[in-house]
């Protein structure tokens, strides 16, 4: 139990394009799912909490408007990077919580963007 | 703020080797604290978890021991194997902040035969 998948794994796509990844809890609703970012070699950077019916929260220094985050249900959020440029490429990592009295997160396999 | 320090790796040992990844943190509160393992290509695992000050948590042979009087949560194994070359996270999360991690900057380990 307590599958999230990330797709795609892995997408490449040209300077000012704009990418969606989606984030799924396979078997459990989220109410609470998180992205992160990992540089090489380099810890996790939560980028935004993502709760399911409202806003993302965005943590100090991440552009709202440059990762769009939509939370639309229980089991899916998606991040969108409009406008990609080299630097966004990264490698994506969202997880999932099943719920508030849960203080653990469930973690896709990550989604490695890169930006030509 | 709350933070997490880990040893720097990359660690490397043989076979069998004993194991032990420091890990100490701040908080201003009670913090359950966590072990995650990335494995190359992959994403985060949970490896343990504990709760409050001197539960251990245990999974795969890998302990960890909460210590609130040296804010200390090191993770060890005591023979470890190839298969668990990868790179091992701390990391807490207090109770009043929605859930959100925080983590140690990651250690490598590659365990050679």
């Amino acid at each position: 139990g307590a599958v999230v998948s990330q797709h795609p794994s892995r997408v490449i796509c040209k300077s000012g394009t704009s990418v969606k990844i989606e984030c799924r809890s396979l078997d459990f609703q989220a109410t609470t799912m998180f992205w992160y970012r990992q540089f090489p070699k380099k810890s996790l950077m939560l980028m935004a909490t993502s709760n399911e019916g409202s806003k993302a929260t965005y943590e100090q220094g991440v552009e709202k408007d440059k990762f769009l985050i939509n939370h639309a249900s229980l089991t899916l959020s998606t991040l969108t990077v409009t406008s990609a440029h080299p630097e966004d490429s990264s490698f994506y990592i969202c997880s999932a919580r099943p719920g508030e009295r849960y203080n653990e997160q469930f973690f896709g396999p990550g989604t490695r963007l890169t930006v030509l | 703020g709350d933070s997490v320090t880990q040893m720097e790796g990359p660690v490397t040992l043989s076979e069998e080797a004993f194991l032990t990844i420091n890990c100490t943190y701040t908080a201003t509160g009670y913090p359950s604290l966590f072990w995650y393992v990335q494995y190359p290509g992959e994403g985060l695992q949970l490896l343990l978890k504990a709760t409050k000050a001197d539960d251990k948590g245990s999974n795969k042979g890998f302990e960890a021991t909460y210590r609130k009087e040296t804010t200390s949560f090191h993770l060890e194994k005591g023979s470890v194997q190839v298969s668990d070359s990868a790179v091992y996270f701390c990391a807490l999360s207090e109770g009043n902040q929605g859930g959100k991690l925080i983590f140690g900057q990651g250690t490598e380990l590659s365990v050679k035969p």
